[in-house]
C-alpha cells in the first residue's frame, strides 16, 4: 500500500544547481500533479499530466520541467535552482478527471527544498 | 480575484464547541468540491467531498451554495485532534484543482 512515493524528503541546493524530484504511484492513476506550497500559502499547481506521454503547465511552471514516460512515474526537474524555488513540493495523483465528487487527490509526503 | 478564498483564521475554540467557516470560489462552472485537512507541514489529506445536497461525515458537515459560490465546513463537538489547517479545494478548470490558503483551527482543552 505504498500509494504516492516522493524522494528525497529533504534537499538543500546551491543557486544554479539542478536536481530531479522523484514521484511514483502504484495505484494505476492516470492523472498526476506537482504542487508547491510556500509558508502560509495555498498549494500552487506547477505541472500536471493526464496520462503517459502527456504533460501540461499549471499556474507556476517557470523554472521547472516534467516528463511522463510511464503511468507510474512523474519526475519534476529543476534546471537552475533559485532561492524563489525554496518551498515544499507535493506530488499527487488521482484516478479520473476531477469532475464530480469522488475524484480526490492522493498526495505524497512532500519534498522540502531549500535553495541558498 | 483568487480562484479560491478562505478566511485564514485562526479559529481558537474550546473542546466540545462548534466551529464553522466558509470558502468562496470564483469559477461558476466548478463541479468538484472538497475539504482537505493538513497537519503542520505534512501532506494534505482528504477530509470529505462536498455534494450538492450537503453531506455529513460524523461530526463534520459540508454544504455547497452554488448561487453564492461558496462551500462551508462545520465541525461539531470539537476535539483536540481536530486542530489543523482545513483546505478548500475546487476544480477551477477541467483537470486542475485549485486550493485555498487554508483556515487554521485550534481546539484548546
Amino acid at each position: 500500500n505504498a500509494g504516492v512515493t516522493q524522494t528525497p524528503k529533504f534537499r538543500i541546493l546551491k543557486i544554479g544547481q539542478s536536481m530531479t524530484l522523484q514521484c511514483t504511484q502504484d495505484m494505476n492513476h492516470n492523472y498526476m500533479y506537482w504542487y508547491r506550497q510556500d509558508p502560509g500559502m495555498g498549494l500552487k499547481l506547477i505541472y500536471y499530466s493526464v496520462g503517459a506521454g502527456i504533460t501540461d503547465k499549471g499556474e507556476v511552471p517557470n523554472g521547472y520541467n516534467v516528463s511522463r514516460s510511464t503511468t507510474e512515474d512523474f519526475p519534476l526537474r529543476l534546471e537552475l535552482a533559485a532561492p524563489s524555488q525554496t518551498s515544499v513540493y507535493f506530488c499527487a495523483s488521482s484516478s479520473q478527471a476531477n469532475r464530480g465528487p469522488g475524484s480526490p487527490l492522493h498526495f505524497g509526503n512532500g519534498t522540502r527544498l531549500t535553495v541558498t | 480575484r483568487k480562484e479560491v478564498e478562505q478566511d485564514p483564521g485562526p479559529f481558537n475554540v474550546p473542546e466540545g464547541a462548534t466551529v464553522a467557516f466558509n470558502c468562496t470560489y470564483s469559477n461558476s462552472a466548478s463541479q468538484s468540491f472538497f475539504w482537505y485537512r493538513q497537519d503542520c507541514r505534512k501532506e494534505p489529506k482528504l477530509l470529505m467531498s462536498v455534494y450538492s445536497s450537503g453531506n455529513e461525515d460524523g461530526r463534520f458537515t459540508a454544504q455547497l451554495n452554488r448561487a453564492s459560490q461558496y462551500i462551508s465546513l462545520l465541525i461539531r463537538d470539537s476535539k483536540l485532534s481536530d486542530s489543523a489547517t482545513y483546505l478548500c479545494v475546487v476544480n477551477s478548470h477541467d483537470y486542475k484543482l485549485s486550493f485555498g490558503a487554508g483556515t487554521t483551527v485550534t481546539v484548546r482543552a
